[in-house]
């Protein structure tokens, strides 16, 4: 069973740029969450996706968006990016959407815009 | 609406000593709790979850958290440290349905283990 991957695994962006990041879901999983982890805090959600539609979205604006495809990949666009936007991205997905199953974690994007 | 307090942002403790990492939440409906662990570089693990029935609930790991309705607690133990626990954990609560199902997280707590 192969678990949850992301790419790239770093990455330095300029301030106004414009980033992709891409996660592969653990197979048999139809639902891929993605959070902002910065320094020395915890996890913050940003959107999830389930079977291709978005399912829910934290407090981030419009430039952060998402896509899932019919394998349950799941890409995080950000545009515009700003200093703040310098973070752990992670991944993860479940099995269908419920509140009590397990998210599996990738490993993380660590993205910083200089 | 849900959060997580975690109470210390370190614990140290020497190996083979008690670790106790604490955790209150606040949510308007029955709660499912976590704990991840998250090891340098890495994602996040999870340890346990309480969802329903027995209030103590053993993880990986040695751990083990005991669900507190009346106190709002969710503290996390381990009888003896080793040197491979060093990391940082998270506490997350989510919600019955009804409630939201989005988990929030602790700011995690950095468990430090002295030889």
């Amino acid at each position: 069973e192969t678990g949850v991957t992301q790419s790239p695994t770093h990455l330095i962006k300029t301030r106004g740029q414009q980033v992709t990041l891409r996660c592969s879901s653990q197979s048999g999983h139809n639902t891929v969450s993605w959070y902002q982890q910065a320094l020395g805090q915890g996890p913050q959600f940003i959107f999830q996706y389930y079977r291709e539609e978005e399912n829910g979205r934290g407090n981030f604006p419009p430039r952060f968006s998402g896509l899932q495809f019919p394998n349950y990949s799941s890409e995080l666009n950000v545009n515009a990016l700003e200093l703040d936007d310098s973070a752990l991205y992670l991944c993860a997905s479940s099995l269908e959407t419920s509140g009590y199953n397990e998210q599996f974690f990738g490993p993380g994007t660590r993205l910083t815009v200089l | 609406a849900q959060s997580v307090t975690q109470l210390g942002s370190h614990v140290s403790v020497s190996e083979g000593a008690l670790v106790l990492l604490r955790c209150n939440y606040s949510s308007s409906v029955p709660p499912y709790l976590f704990w991840y662990v998250q090891y340098p570089n890495q994602g996040l693990q999870l340890l346990l979850k309480y969802t329903t029935g027995a209030t103590l609930v053993k993880g990986i790991n040695g751990f083990e958290a005991e669900f507190k309705k009346s106190e709002t607690s969710f503290h996390l133990t381990k009888p003896s440290a080793h040197m491979s626990d060093a990391a940082e954990y998270f506490c997350a609560v989510s919600g019955h349905p009804g409630g939201s199902y989005i988990p929030t997280f602790g700011r995690g707590t950095s468990l430090i283990v002295h030889p």
